[in-house]
């Protein structure tokens, strides 16, 4: 079945200081998902990448799909501590979505 | 609009016995779809539900079922509750059957002992 590989799995870094996760497949993508869980809370949707080479951005958080849609990473600059959470991507599988294992930012403040 | 509700949020039950979760999608949503997160295995995917049919199902053991309602709410049932199924039992919302966002409720964390 489908499958995602994303690292790394924890990442702390002191406030200000920049963050990225990536997301890997062995298999063409046909769209990527970003979802944010804070502690405590559940995955919100951030974002949804469908084109190949897409780069979005939202503030200080740029999205990038591969030119061969197998990978992604997103990317925070200068981190704050509201952006501490765990921060998953998710794939197309059979009618479900995939996720993966995420990346878990704590930050210094 | 009122987002994905779960009850009960939280529930302490005894090895042995069985357990319902419920899930109010969003309003015209169809889709539902369930995951367990656990601390060591993320979100793992249990079924999902579109106009009341089981579409897909994980790799879960059959102490674990679904059903979904003609009013697209939806409840998962475990039985024989195992210490192993501890967890935050996750339900997720989405308009359409794939590629659409999918909305989170804010889970029910069940703890078995």
């Amino acid at each position: 079945g489908q499958q995602v590989m994303q690292i790394p799995q924890y990442q702390h870094v002191q406030e200000g200081e920049d963050f990225t996760t990536y997301c890997n497949s062995s298999t063409t993508l046909s769209n990527i998902q970003w979802y944010k869980q804070r502690p405590g809370g559940h995955p919100v949707f951030l974002i949804q990448l469908v084109k190949s080479g897409e780069v979005k951005k939202q503030k200080r958080l740029t999205f990038q799909f591969g030119e061969a849609k197998k990978n992604s990473s997103l990317h925070i600059t200068a981190t704050q501590t509201t952006d501490v959470g765990t921060y998953f991507c998710a794939v197309q599988g059979a009618q479900k979505l995939v996720f993966g294992q995420g990346t878990r930012l704590t930050i210094n403040p | 609009k009122a987002g994905v509700t779960q009850t009960p949020r939280y529930l302490i039950k005894t090895r042995g016995q069985q357990v319902t979760l419920s899930c109010s999608p969003i309003s015209g949503h169809r889709s539902v779809s369930w995951y367990q997160q656990t601390p060591g295995q993320g979100l793992q995917f249990l079924f999902e539900y579109f106009s009341e049919t089981q579409r897909n199902k994980g790799n879960f053991p059959g102490r674990f079922s679904g059903r979904q309602f003609s009013n697209s709410r939806s409840e998962m049932n475990v039985s024989t509750l195992e210490l192993g199924d501890s967890a935050l039992y996750l339900c997720a919302s989405s308009l359409q059957i794939e590629n659409t966002e999918a909305f989170f409720g804010q889970g029910t964390r069940l703890t078995v002992v």
